[in-house]
């Protein structure tokens, strides 16, 4: 049974830093990998979204990488932003494409 | 183009009541998605609808079901409602399985 996990759970830094959220998962029988944000009491916005044959994607201030092997991806933010506090989620796709299995999330909050 | 549209957004009911909730797609997308999210457990997929077809079902019980019309609009249905099944649930859409997934807000059902 595929499990995602995503540390940290919370994460506070002030503005201008690069920082880096972490995801692993257990199986690496995977169609692709998706990162989202999602903002209190609103729905998913899709970030970015790494094919299972795919390394890295980059949007923006945003860069997630996957390695497909060890059953991990990150997503880096580059110089973090106030309004770039949300909660992170990561999800894979099944590889009958059916069903996104998500981790948790991180709840990031950026100070000025 | 208009985006993922989930009717209601708030929704109060009883236990024992039933519930229909209903979801648009995305103009010209054909697969149709359904999450749970709670806070203790976080997102959980509900089941996926391809060309009217429930192709994959997450692990939830039978007072749990939906249907996708030929318009590719999806309603999910919950029977006999209970305390735990207060959530926000989340529709997803994307051109065709595998696609990136395009989520509304969601609808916040609250079980009394």
């Amino acid at each position: 049974k595929q499990e995602v996990t995503q540390i940290p759970a919370a994460l506070s830094v002030p503005e201008g830093e690069n920082l880096v959220l972490n995801c692993s998962f257990t199986d690496s029988a995977i169609y692709n990998l998706q990162w989202f944000r999602q903002d209190p009491g609103k729905g998913l916005t899709s970030l970015l979204l790494i094919q299972s044959s795919q390394r890295e994607q980059t949007s923006g201030r945003l860069n997630a990488s996957l390695d497909k092997s060890s059953g991990r991806s990150t997503l880096y933010i580059a110089a973090s932003q106030p309004g770039d506090s949300a909660t992170y989620l990561c999800a894979v796709l099944n590889q009958a494409g059916t069903a996104l299995i998500f981790g948790k999330g991180t709840t990031l909050s950026v100070s000025s | 183009k208009a985006g993922v549209t989930q009717t209601p957004r708030y929704l109060i009911k009883t236990r024992g009541q039933q519930v229909t909730l209903s979801c648009s797609p995305i103009s010209g997308h054909r697969s149709v998605s359904w999450y749970q999210q709670t806070p203790g457990q976080g997102l959980q997929f509900l089941f996926e609808y391809f060309s009217e077809t429930q192709r994959n079902k997450g692990n939830f019980p039978g007072r749990f079901s939906g249907r996708q019309f030929s318009n590719s609009r999806s309603e999910m249905n919950v029977s006999t409602l209970e305390l735990g099944d207060s959530a926000l649930y989340l529709c997803a859409s994307s051109l065709v399985p595998g696609q990136p997934q395009h989520f509304g807000d969601g609808t916040r059902l609250s079980i009394l």
